[in-house]
């Protein structure tokens, strides 16, 4: 079966220009995470959801970081005026359940590098 | 959150058995324990969950004593492909996980 994909793998962007990351959770499942991860460092979670309500938003760094899941399903993780200091891989993961402490089925990243 | 504290580097041998410790001091009464194995340019991977005693599956045993102020994740006979880095994780009920700098094992031939 599909795994958690996510698109692009890659992505340049100048310094102040707008990204957007997309992540396709497993089917069915109810928890979608989205991660930062610096090279060298262990992911830092960014924000949450169970099915389309965003249940936590505590690690988005700054307000131009926007997380949505407007059915449920896709997401996607907005970056507006990307800075230098955004160049990470972002991981996004699927979870069958709302509950916090099921296996987290992780995609392969996308690597933003900032310009 | 409780934060977790585990050695930054391990080196083992083909064939060996690797225990990986991990110390979460402040854990809270409904968190669980995770490892997560991740492999470059590629997102982590579920080893094996565990509340308290001992949890085995086909790939590794963890160990959680009493107070469950620490946790040791165990493999047996580790190959090369087990290079890799290794995240222990306390995550709460709510969904909100924190990863830490993990371990990265060096398994040598």
């Amino acid at each position: 079966g599909a795994g958690v994909s996510q698109s692009p793998r890659y992505k340049v962007a100048k310094r102040g220009q707008d990204v957007a990351l997309r992540c396709d959770p497993i089917s069915g499942h109810v928890s979608l995470f989205w991660y930062q991860q610096a090279l060298g460092q262990g992911p830092e979670f960014l924000t949450y959801f169970q099915n389309e309500a965003q249940l936590d938003k505590s690690g988005l760094p700054s307000d131009r970081f926007f997380a949505e899941r407007p059915e449920g399903s896709v997401s996607t993780l907005k970056i507006q005026r990307t800075q230098q200091e955004d160049s990470a891989v972002y991981l996004c993961a699927s979870s069958s359940s709302g509950q916090g402490y099921y296996e987290q089925y992780f995609g392969p990243g996308t690597r933003l590098t900032v310009t | 959150l409780a934060k977790t504290t585990q050695p930054i580097s391990m080196d083992s041998y083909e064939g060996q058995e690797v225990n990986i410790t991990c110390s979460h001091n402040n854990i809270a009464t409904n968190d669980y324990i995770t490892w997560y194995q991740q492999f470059p340019s590629q997102g982590p991977r579920f080893i094996i969950q565990g509340y308290k005693t001992k949890v085995t599956n086909e790939v590794a045993s963890l160990f959680i004593p009493a107070d469950r102020k620490s946790s040791t994740l165990s493999l047996p006979r580790v190959s090369l492909s087990d290079t890799a880095v290794y995240y222990c994780l306390v995550v709460f009920n709510a969904g909100k996980s924190t990863f830490g700098d993990g371990t990265t094992l060096t398994v040598k031939p």
